[in-house]
Order: C-alpha cells, then structure tokens, then sequence
C-alpha cells in the first residue's frame, strides 16, 4: 500500500532563509506525488506535483520539489521564506500508478513558521 | 466561478442529529471525493465516487453515507452524529488528478462540531 511520511510536524525559520520540508514515501511501483498547502482558515491549493517526467518540479510561488527514487523521498524546498508562506503543507501520494484514476493519500502534515 | 461549493461552512449539532453536507462542481468532473481533517491526522479518505451512480468506502467509511445521483453533486450523510465527528470536511472533485494540471479541486471547507 501506497504511504507518505512527513518527518516534521512543526518547522520554523526566518524571512529571507531557506525552507526544507520533508517528506518520504512508500510505493510498490513509481507514484504520483504532490505538495499541497493549506492557509489558515482556508482550503487547500496544488503546489506542485510529479508524475513521472522530470525528477526537479517546479511549482507556484517559488517552491520546487525533486522526486529522488533511491531515497524514497520527496522534498519541498524554497530557497527564501517569505512572511506569506506560513501555512501547513501536506504530501501526497496517489494510490494508482500515474495515468489511472485512485485516491489521494496525504501525510500528517507540517507546520511551517516564518519569523520575521 | 467554476469550481467546488460546500455548504453550510460551519455546523452545530447535537448528538444524535442528522444532517447532509453537500457538495457541487460545475466541472464535470467524474471523480469527487469527501475528506476529514482532524489535528496532526492530515486528511483521510471517507467516501469517493468515480461516477454517476457508483461510491465506494475509503478509509474512515463507519458513520457517513453518500450517494451520486447526478454529476455534479456528491452529499455526505451523516445519520446520527457522535462527538467523535467533529471535524473539517473536505469535499474535492478532478477529471484526472495526475494528468489535470491543477490536481484535485478543494471545496473551502465545512466545519462540524458535535455537541
């Protein structure tokens, strides 16, 4: 069965540093994955997604991901937080290969801080 | 706009009561899906459909009913509420989650608490 594990619940850094959020999956075959964020009070919006093109994914608001099979891993990165991207951020796995139609299968979740 | 609409946005009830959640997309999607977002749990799978006339459970199925009479609308039943679902639910709808660009549509949410 397909899983996701998000190795932080909580992360926090400053305006203008760096941001890794990690995420490690479990798949019996090469899945589909994606980064969603959700803001306070708000729904939840695609980041960026991968599905088995280029391994380096770029998304909306300068965030990108790289897919890296050997690690069973699928990072969120940003190379300078902004006040704008406190949010929590979820990974997901879909629970069909790429191509069919299945369920979206989400991490826990990680809280992301940004002190000014 | 196109997109997914959840009503009511919040909801009080007391135990026992029923109630549906609906949710509507005007995007013809076939796929619609119904989640619960509890604290440090991300959301989990209730009930999904792949079309008209066909659902099927996901993974916290027990208490919840739906139906999909037409396209466009997948409500979520629950027949007699327990404190144990409170909750934020999330209804979300795509043609094909891994070839649409924008991924799966989110409704904004419906806020239950059970008294």
């Amino acid at each position: 069965a397909q899983s996701v594990t998000q190795l932080d619940s909580h992360v926090s850094v400053s305006e203008g540093t760096p941001v890794l959020l990690r995420c490690n999956y479990s798949s019996s075959y090469s899945p589909s994955l994606f980064w969603y964020v959700q803001h306070p009070n708000k729904g939840l919006q695609l980041l960026l997604k991968y599905t088995s093109a280029a391994t380096l994914v770029k998304g909306i608001n300068g965030f990108e991901a790289e897919f890296k099979k050997s690690e069973t891993s699928f990072h969120l990165t940003k190379p300078s937080a902004h006040m704008s991207d406190a949010a929590e951020y979820f990974c997901v796995v879909s629970d069909r290969p790429p191509g069919s139609q299945g369920n979206l299968i989400f991490g826990k979740g990680t809280k992301l801080s940004v002190k000014p | 706009n196109a997109g997914v609409t959840q009503t009511p946005k919040f909801q009080v009830l007391k135990t026992g009561q029923s109630m549906t959640l609906q949710c509507a997309q005007d995007m013809n999607h076939e796929y619609m899906s119904w989640y619960r977002q509890d604290p440090g749990m991300g959301l989990r799978l209730i009930h999904y459909s792949v079309g008209a006339g066909i659902t099927d459970q996901g993974e916290v199925p027990n208490g919840y009913n739906v139906s999909r009479s037409t396209t466009e609308d997948f409500p979520l039943r629950l027949l007699s509420a327990a404190p144990s679902q409170t909750s934020v639910y999330f209804c979300a709808s795509s043609y094909s989650f891994t070839r649409d660009r924008a991924g799966a549509f989110f409704g904004q949410g419906t806020r239950l608490t059970v008294v």
